[in-house]
């Protein structure tokens, strides 16, 4: 069976402080990868997907990246931490051609 | 045109009620539409999905009735249980031409209450 996992579950970092948020799924092969912000336990940001290794497309202007080094290996990044930046990020994945996404358990950031 | 408008933001049920969540889109393109169930502190839960080819789709105590004339969906939770009480998505895609990979349009969301 397929599963989803997000390290670390919570997270506090200054203001101007680098960040990296690891997301892997186990259990499938080549899938969609997607990176959600929600704010105030609400909307679901989606911030970016990737299709493919090395792909990787954004939703959002901001102060953060993400990479796919490998097929089940998805990083959100930041070089320096806002404010705004905190929140509840959520990373999901969908097989190729299906439009089921399951989440993952989510990393809670809160920037200080 | 992208947005799914959902209501209510809050709803408040007492056990063995019926709850109904409600989501409206402009876009008609969108063809599957998706509920989703989050528990505080957790990542989203497929609930339960429909496409507009039928107009009501149920799974145990959860209901999907589609009406795509009116391009509004709604949830019902029959006999709602206080372990019921969670937030609510809907969400949309098109999924015709493969173009969209799989890229949600959610709605903000609505938190449920189940009285005991």
């Amino acid at each position: 069976s397929q599963t989803i996992h997000q390290w670390p579950a919570t997270l506090v970092q200054p203001v101007g402080s680098p960040l990296s948020l690891e997301c892997t799924v186990e259990g499938t092969s080549n899938p969609n990868l997607y990176w959600y912000r929600q704010a105030a336990g609400r909307g679901l940001q989606l911030l970016f997907y990737s299709v493919g290794i090395g792909q990787i497309s954004s939703e959002v202007p901001q102060n953060l990246s993400a990479s796919r080094p490998q097929d089940r290996q998805f990083i959100l990044s930041s070089k320096k931490l806002l404010l705004s930046d905190s929140g509840f990020y959520l990373c999901a994945w969908s097989v190729i051609g299906s439009y089921e996404q399951y989440f993952g358990p989510g990393t809670r950031l809160t920037v200080t | 045109q992208q947005q799914v408008k959902q209501s209510p933001q809050s709803l408040i049920v007492q056990k063995g009620g019926i709850s109904i969540i409600n989501c409206a889109y402009e876009n008609t393109a969108f063809d599957y539409f998706p509920w989703y169930q989050q528990f505080p502190g957790k990542g989203p839960a497929l609930l339960i999905a429909i496409r507009p080819d039928v107009s009501e789709k149920k799974e145990g105590r959860f209901t999907i009735s589609f009406n795509k004339s009116a391009k509004q969906f709604s949830l019902h939770i029959m006999d709602s249980q206080p372990g019921d009480s969670a937030t609510y998505f809907c969400a949309a895609v098109p999924t015709a031409g493969g173009t969209s990979y799989g890229k949600l349009t959610f709605g903000q969301g609505t938190i449920l209450t189940v009285h005991p």
